[in-house]
């Protein structure tokens, strides 16, 4: 069973071009996470969602960020028109449908952008 | 709302000695505690997780915690420290069962000198 996949590992973007990020999660999970991790700081969650719902987006920035997870496919994270501070790593995480106590959430290796 | 406090952005301790990272959480209702490390450029792993029962929860590569309700902690533990234990520790805590989002702290760099 392969884990939670990202793609891709490093992305380079000028100020201004879109960023789009990708996020397999493993095999029967439904529920899909975006955080952000900016140097020397600790994880931000930024949405959560379920297949084609969007559950939680409390974390999101209210412009240029925007996040899918359609029926088919990965979930995409979305940035349009990047600024320098967009610069951080950007990790996925999954967890299985079932709700309980047992659903610790599994990371992907993580984007890491660099806007320039 | 729930918040995480790792006091110490650093930690070091030579190899073979016990080790602490702290972690104090707040949150209401019933607290559920991860701890998750991260080795350089790499993703998070999860190590372990208290949800109820017993207050000592043993984890992956011979970590422990112990969750302390009346102090609001939930500190990570090793007895004998080994230098691949050296990476940027995670805790983390979610305020009820099912599929929440995590709240972490800022992490806690751990060295262990040979």
């Amino acid at each position: 069973n392969a884990g939670v996949m990202q793609n891709p590992r490093h992305l380079v973007r000028r100020r201004g071009q879109e960023a789009r990020l990708r996020c397999s999660p493993m095999k029967g999970h439904s529920h899909v996470y975006w955080y952000r991790q900016l140097p020397e700081e600790g994880l931000k969650f930024m949405v959560y969602l379920q297949k084609e719902n969007i559950i939680d987006e409390s974390g999101m920035p209210k412009e240029r960020f925007s996040a899918e997870f359609p029926k088919e496919g990965p979930s995409i994270l979305r940035i349009q028109q990047v600024v320098r501070g967009d610069s951080a790593a950007y990790f996925c995480a999954s967890s299985p449908p079932v709700r309980g106590p047992y659903n610790e959430q599994f990371f992907g290796p993580g984007t890491r952008l660099t806007v320039l | 709302a729930q918040s995480v406090a790792q006091p110490e952005d650093q930690v070091n301790v030579a190899e073979g000695n016990p080790l602490t990272v702290k972690c104090t959480y707040s949150v209401s209702g019933n607290p559920y505690l991860f701890w998750y490390v991260q080795y350089p450029n790499r993703g998070l792993q999860f190590l372990l997780k208290y949800i109820t029962g017993d207050n000592l929860v043993k984890g992956s590569y011979g970590f422990e915690a112990e969750f302390n309700k009346s102090q609001t902690s939930f500190h990570l533990k090793k007895p004998s420290a080994l230098v691949s234990d050296s990476a940027l520790y995670f805790c983390a805590v979610r305020s009820e069962s099912g599929n929440t989002p995590l709240v972490f702290g800022k992490g806690t760099r751990l060295s262990v000198i040979a």
